[in-house]
């Protein structure tokens, strides 16, 4: 079964630093997300992104973060200059056609990010 | 906006008894489509069921159903014959944007199944 990964699993990074999350969404999907998911608390949108540029963004997404689709197979998602409320889970998730049709949007395993 | 209310933070179950996790939701769209997700404690999310709001039906997926009442704007999970590996945190989310798909998710709730 196709399926959405995500590297790496876990990121410890310095407060400061740029981290890049990567995903590989399923192969044949147009529609690309990113959430996040503070320990405890619930999932979050970050950004919607098709035909190679961001379609909805949340307020959470602010000047710090940018995502991509560089190479047509990997969608990353950029922070420049991490800040401890960054900590998080950040889960990609991706669907076919978008639209109630295609109703099941496949998520990652998420990459847990710990910014110390 | 679209917004969705767990009010269970957490549910205790017997082993092969039914449990009915609770969601309402509100949105102003016409058209919408309902999700619940588990999430068991190593973290990923697994799609559970999905029922669009003109399905005349109540969604079923195994031993997954959806009661949905529309006028109450409800879509609550029933669980039947509990498992122990249902233990798990379970998500409600409705489709925030008919354009974009993005998904709007609920607080949760943390289910515990025991023997």
């Amino acid at each position: 079964e196709p399926e959405v990964t995500q590297t790496p699993s876990h990121q410890v990074t310095q407060m400061g630093q740029e981290v890049i999350l990567r995903c590989v969404p399923i192969s044949n999907h147009l529609y690309f997300y990113w959430y996040r998911q503070i320990l405890g608390q619930k999932v979050e949108f970050l950004v919607s992104f098709y035909n190679n540029e961001i379609s909805e963004k949340s307020e959470i997404f602010d000047d710090q973060f940018s995502v991509e689709r560089p190479d047509g197979s990997n969608f990353t998602l950029k922070i420049r200059s991490t800040k401890l409320e960054d900590s998080a889970m950040y889960f990609c998730a991706s669907i076919g056609f978008g639209g109630l049709s295609s109703y099941e949007q496949y998520f990652g395993p998420g990459t847990r990010l710990t910014v110390t | 906006a679209q917004k969705i209310t767990q009010t269970q933070p957490g549910m205790f179950v017997q082993e092969k008894e039914a449990v009915t996790l609770d969601c309402t939701y509100d949105t102003s769209d016409q058209s919408y489509g309902l999700f619940w997700y588990k999430q068991p404690s190593s973290g990923e999310m697994i799609f559970l069921i999905y029922q669009g709001s003109y399905d005349e039906q109540n969604a079923t997926e195994g031993r997954y159903s959806l009661n949905f009442q529309k006028a109450r704007k409800s879509a609550n999970l029933v669980i039947s014959a509990s498992q122990l590996g249902d233990s798990a945190m379970y998500f409600c989310a409705v489709l925030g944007s008919y354009n974009t798909d993005k998904l709007i998710f609920g607080t949760g709730t943390r289910l515990q199944v025991f023997p």
